[in-house]
């Protein structure tokens, strides 16, 4: 039963610290996603792409966070300098299209 | 721009009676709709799509929702509802871009 994997579960941290996520897609999927989870903004898009290639980050703010795709088996999606503000849940999402989107469990992020 | 409402917060079901969580579209052009459903700390999971054919589409665990073109809704439905059904339910639309744009969320709560 292929998932999508994501690292670390958890993860609390300092202001001004630099937190990375992990995703591996499953195997065969060409699109992976970067979401966010709040209870005020719902389900937000930060970026996608395509075999391996960024189709679209505007969702992201682009001073603080950046993602990557190094490989086809990793994802990451990297924040520097953490704020509180960015405390939310981190979903990334693979695809074999853009019709289908298979989620992982999460990052719950937490800036104090 | 392609966008999805969904008109209701929370949905309140006996158990054993049908339930319907609605959502309306606005799209250019022909829509391609889903249906995801989310349990408390997990991922979203894909529930069903409408790309092109019969109005009426059936998804996972007894799932079914119909397209309506006249009303741009996409109403999700099941005949005979269950506890376990009790989660968050997210409409999306897909956008020329090839991206899922997805409601805010209905809470679903079915009761013994």
């Amino acid at each position: 039963d292929a998932r999508v994997t994501q690292t670390p579960r958890d993860k609390v941290t300092e202001m001004g610290q630099e937190v990375t996520m992990r995703c591996q897609p499953i195997l065969g999927h060409n699109t992976v996603f970067w979401y966010r989870q709040t209870m005020m903004q719902g389900l937000e898009l930060l970026a996608y792409f395509r075999n391996r290639a960024p189709l679209d980050d505007s969702g992201m703010p682009k001073d603080r966070f950046s993602a990557e795709m190094p490989d086809a088996t990793l994802a990451t999606l990297k924040i520097q300098p953490s704020e509180p503000r960015d405390s939310a849940v981190y979903f990334c999402a693979s695809g074999p299209d853009f019709y289908e989107q298979y989620f992982g469990p999460g990052t719950r992020l937490t800036v104090t | 721009a392609q966008s999805v409402a969904q008109p209701e917060d929370q949905v309140n079901v006996a158990e054993g009676n049908p339930l319907t969580v609605k959502c309306t579209y606005s799209v250019s052009g022909n829509p391609y709709l889903f249906w995801y459903v989310q349990y408390p700390n997990r991922g979203l999971q894909f529930l069903l799509k409408y790309i092109t054919g019969d109005n009426l589409v059936k998804g996972s665990y007894g799932f079914e929702a119909e397209f309506n073109k006249s009303q741009t809704s996409f109403h999700l439905k099941k005949p005979s509802a269950l506890v376990s059904d009790s989660a968050l339910y997210f409409c999306a639309v897909r956008d020329g871009g090839g991206k899922l744009i997805f409601g805010q969320g209905t809470e679903l709560s079915v009761k013994p």
